[in-house]
């Protein structure tokens, strides 16, 4: 099965700058996460899309978070302005056609300054 | 609010031991329960238990749910100091598909 390619791979800004993570699910998966993994957590999820549209983005904090899928394909998150709190991972995730299983990309590490 | 608890939250152990990692959660809407291994990068897909008491296996690993007790166990047997991770658990409910993880159990095989 197909990859997810993510990127940049590692990201350090200041507070308060802004910063924007890539996503692109090579095999062109309908279903699409953003998770948050922050040191010594799970991941959590951030938000969900299916094709374009927006499934589920309760827990992210929207006043600073913001995530676009165009044309259901490849999809960006983006923080303005960014926290010292937002230093984590973030995996892009894809829904398996097999046995609808998660698979992960290999994430954008943010340090925020 | 949706749990998945881990245990231990870390474990170090010597090559050729047998470790035994515990989740259990509280789901509403119960679908499945995953079991993902992270090294230092994404983590990666080991199983998904859907049916109480059916083991999956895959080499050295094993697990099985427990649906009634919501619990599962992921076995290691003879560890390889290759099996050093954070192996996470995660839980699927019906619906919008969320996946809510676990804080990760970090396993530590020394030569």
């Amino acid at each position: 099965e197909a990859g997810v390619a993510q990127s940049p791979r590692y990201k350090i800004i200041e507070k308060r700058q802004s910063v924007a993570f890539w996503c692109n699910p090579i095999s062109g998966h309908a279903t699409l996460y953003w998770y948050q993994q922050i040191l010594g957590q799970g991941p959590k999820l951030l938000i969900q899309f299916q094709n374009n549209g927006v499934v589920d983005d309760s827990q992210l904090p929207k006043d600073r978070f913001s995530a676009e899928r165009l044309k259901g394909v490849d999809s960006t998150l983006k923080i303005q302005p960014a926290k010292l709190e937002d230093s984590a991972v973030y995996l892009c995730a894809c829904r398996g056609k097999v046995y609808n299983e998660q698979f992960f990309g290999p994430g954008t590490r943010l340090t925020v300054l | 609010e949706d749990k998945v608890v881990q245990s231990p939250l870390s474990l170090v152990v010597h090559e050729g031991d047998t470790v035994t990692l515990n989740c259990s959660y509280e789901v509403t809407n119960f679908r499945s329960l995953l079991w993902y291994k992270q090294e230092k990068k994404a983590p990666t897909f080991l199983f998904m238990l859907t049916s109480s008491g059916i083991e999956k296996k895959s080499g050295r690993l094993s697990s099985i749910l427990d649906k009634k007790e919501l619990f599962s166990i992921l076995n290691i047997t003879a560890t390889q100091t290759g099996d050093s991770a954070i192996y996470l658990c995660a839980v699927l409910n019906t619906g919008f598909q969320k996946l809510v993880f676990g804080t990760g159990t970090r396993l530590l095989v020394s030569p």
